[in-house]
């Protein structure tokens, strides 16, 4: 496909379970970012990988959060023993560059819902 | 932690009339972009500056960086109901790979 192409669109979790979210980025784009998005917010930063190196991590809120791009291509955002506070869309994002100032382009996202 | 404050975080406003949303930060950065954003989708991007001082048009929108490359401004003529969804800012820092996203301005354009 020609975009962001993200997967499961929805998913309804129970608590305690664990979730993973897909993200095959558009073709040859270098950058990868996932972002957490509460309803009518700001997407806020989780993680970011310069080809299947993830840069930086500092935005994952607990350590049952685990993202992976090993091919640097596809990435698989890692949720384990889901809480609720953990219901939110999860964004991906992919950017040609390397370097800042690129154009972010984004999936439709991922909508979790921990019950 | 999101270091942009955008404002208002709420607008209803009638078709034809004008608008500002403003994007505030104490941190300076490289670069801003807006982005709009539909319920469904991901954020679009509409514009990137990265002079201080720098005007872009685009449109019925223009877009301004401040001097200090910490605050930047939206600004929409005649609005249309087309124009209705979520405004973001969003920042890159000079140290870092991480774009930093603003708390959102939702715009209701009533026809």
């Amino acid at each position: 496909g020609a975009g962001v192409s993200q997967s499961p669109r929805y998913k309804v979790a129970k608590r305690g379970q664990d979730v993973a979210l897909r993200c095959d980025p558009i073709s040859g784009h270098v950058s990868l970012f996932w972002y957490q998005q509460a309803l009518g917010q700001g997407p806020e930063f989780l993680t970011y990988f310069q080809n299947e190196a993830q840069l930086d991590k500092s935005g994952l809120p607990s350590d049952r959060f685990f993202a992976e791009r090993p091919e640097g291509s596809v990435s698989t955002l890692k949720i384990q023993r889901t809480q609720q506070e953990d219901s939110a869309v999860y964004l991906c994002a992919s950017s040609l560059w390397a370097y800042q100032a690129g154009e972010l382009f984004f999936g439709e996202g991922s909508r979790l819902t921990v019950l | 932690t999101q270091l942009l404050e955008q404002s208002p975080q709420f607008l209803s406003i009638q078709e034809g009339e004008n608008l500002t949303v403003y994007c505030n930060s104490s941190s300076v950065f490289s670069s801003l972009q807006w982005y709009r954003q539909e319920p469904g989708e991901g954020p679009v991007l509409l514009v990137t500056v990265v002079t201080g001082g720098e005007v872009k048009k685009l449109k019925r929108l223009t877009f301004q960086f401040g001097d200090a490359r910490k605050d930047s401004s939206l600004h929409i003529t005649a609005a249309q109901p087309g124009d209705t969804g979520l405004y973001l800012c969003a920042g890159a820092r000079n140290t870092g790979n991480q774009f930093y996203f603003g708390t959102g301005t939702s715009l209701t354009v009533i026809p």
